[in-house]
């Protein structure tokens, strides 16, 4: 058990929907990130937040957003889902933004669209 | 941006032998290349990590070597157990303000008793 945890577990919707998706950090990390995890694409980098700003964007679609709250949870909001939305979504925490920065990844969320 | 690239796919070793995975990296400023094992339907796990300072590290039957002036660094596990069977990621990040991984495309290890 790394420590962080996602919920829900699966999530099943149908197109058009929107979902959101929980993470909280381990006890004591600042930084949170999202990753996409599909077959054709593999793990993707989608956002990083620390203590509550966003500090970098990856190959994350305009119809997605994240936040950061001051209890350093986080949510990953999905929208206006499409088929090709369907993936394994993890979050990964990690304790400080200057150093080496081990990623300890929670669970994942299954999202399928049908 | 960062790509990095991974070799094999896929890979089978008999019980025992060793298994070496390859990773080479394009950006010239990453400087943390981390290794991940996930199994079927869980979460990648954290198995060794090496930072640009250091050309080698090893923890028990598995081993990193980095080279950084080929951009290139492989994961090494010897006397391979059933256990070991599981997909294999490597990644690289920039740090300083940029820690986020690119991942190559991993490679599915199977280790057959």
């Amino acid at each position: 058990d790394s420590g962080v945890t996602q919920t829900p577990k699966h999530l099943i919707t149908a197109t058009g929907q929107r979902v959101t998706l929980r993470c909280s950090p381990r006890s004591g990390d600042l930084s949170v990130y999202w990753y996409q995890q599909s077959l054709d694409q593999g793990l993707q980098f989608l956002i990083q937040y620390y203590n509550g700003e966003e500090r970098a964007k990856g190959n994350i679609l305009e119809r997605f957003s994240a936040q950061q709250f001051p209890d350093l949870h986080s949510e990953l909001n999905l929208s206006s889902l499409e088929l090709g939305d369907s993936a394994l979504y993890f979050c990964a925490s990690s304790v400080e933004l200057g150093s080496g920065n081990e990623q300890f990844f929670g669970p994942g969320t299954r999202l399928t669209v049908l | 941006g960062e790509n990095v690239e991974q070799h094999p796919s896929t890979l089978s070793v008999q019980e025992g032998d060793s298994a070496v995975i390859k990773c080479t990296y394009s950006d010239s400023a990453s400087n943390y290349f981390p290794w991940y094992k996930q199994e079927l339907g869980k979460r990648p796990q954290l198995i060794i990590d090496i930072r640009s300072n250091v050309g080698e590290k090893k923890d028990q039957r598995i081993a990193v070597t980095l080279n950084k002036t080929a951009k290139h660094f492989s994961l090494h596990i010897t006397e391979t157990q059933p256990e070991d069977s599981a997909v294999y990621f490597c990644a690289a990040s920039r740090g300083a303000g940029s820690y986020q991984l690119t991942f190559g495309k991993g490679t599915k290890l199977s280790v057959i008793p």
